[in-house]
């Protein structure tokens, strides 16, 4: 039972390149989660997803796109990088149980550098 | 908005000592108020978490104190160890978490010195 799982766990990227993290969970989860964490900032919210196939936008959505591609998995896509993004990205999946927010676990993270 | 807040930002206390980070919350909706610890290079994992219906829960050494009228809950961190060096996030959300998410507070980095 691995949990929640990203990959990669740290890149690098010039300026304008693209690129998509990778997350997922074998919790059978239907609530997932992006985050990125700034130094200082705590964690913000960037999208969340309640099930296969739906999305919304969360605090900080701008410059990112997701996609839900199945119940197990999650991806953040960045289609032009900027040095702002420059931050680690967390996943983190939950259930909601009759109607009460469950504990969300989160992945080991993705250390992303934008030059 | 910044919807939690913690304070304080750094807390360096003596080993066997008694680490307390407070958080204070301003949406009244808010019904679930857990606690997380990251390690360095690690995920935030959960620690504790408490509901408004109760005003204290123990597990072991760590205690949330909630105060529902004053819109406070803070962490208490009995006989605190070395291993107790962390960052600390409270954190709130509303009922069905939704797109909401978890509201983070900014993060308390505590050093428990031997």
């Amino acid at each position: 039972n691995a949990g929640v799982t990203q990959t990669p766990k740290f890149q690098v990227l010039k300026t304008g390149q693209s690129m998509t993290l990778q997350c997922a969970q074998d919790m059978n989860h239907n609530s997932m989660y992006w985050y990125r964490q700034d130094p200082g900032m705590g964690l913000r919210l960037i999208y969340y997803s309640a099930s296969e196939g739906t999305t919304d936008k969360g605090e900080v959505p701008n410059g990112y796109n997701v996609s839900r591609l199945n119940k197990r998995e999650f991806s953040l896509r960045l289609e032009s990088a900027a040095p702002s993004q420059t931050s680690v990205y967390f996943c983190a999946s939950s259930e909601i149980s009759g109607g009460f927010q469950e504990t969300q676990y989160f992945g080991p993270g993705t250390r992303l550098l934008v030059l | 908005q910044q919807q939690v807040k913690q304070s304080p930002q750094s807390l360096i206390v003596q080993k066997g000592g008694i680490s307390i980070i407070n958080c204070a919350y301003e949406n009244t909706a808010f019904d679930y108020f857990p606690w997380y610890q990251q390690f360095p290079g690690k995920g935030p994992a959960l620690l504790i978490a408490i509901r408004p219906d109760v005003s204290e829960k123990k597990e072991g050494r760590f205690t949330i104190s909630f105060n529902k009228s004053a819109k406070q809950f803070s962490l208490h961190i009995m006989d605190s160890q070395p291993g107790d060096s962390a960052t600390y996030f409270c954190a709130a959300s509303k009922p069905g978490g939704g797109a909401d998410g978890l509201t983070f507070g900014k993060g308390t980095h505590l050093i428990i010195q031997p």
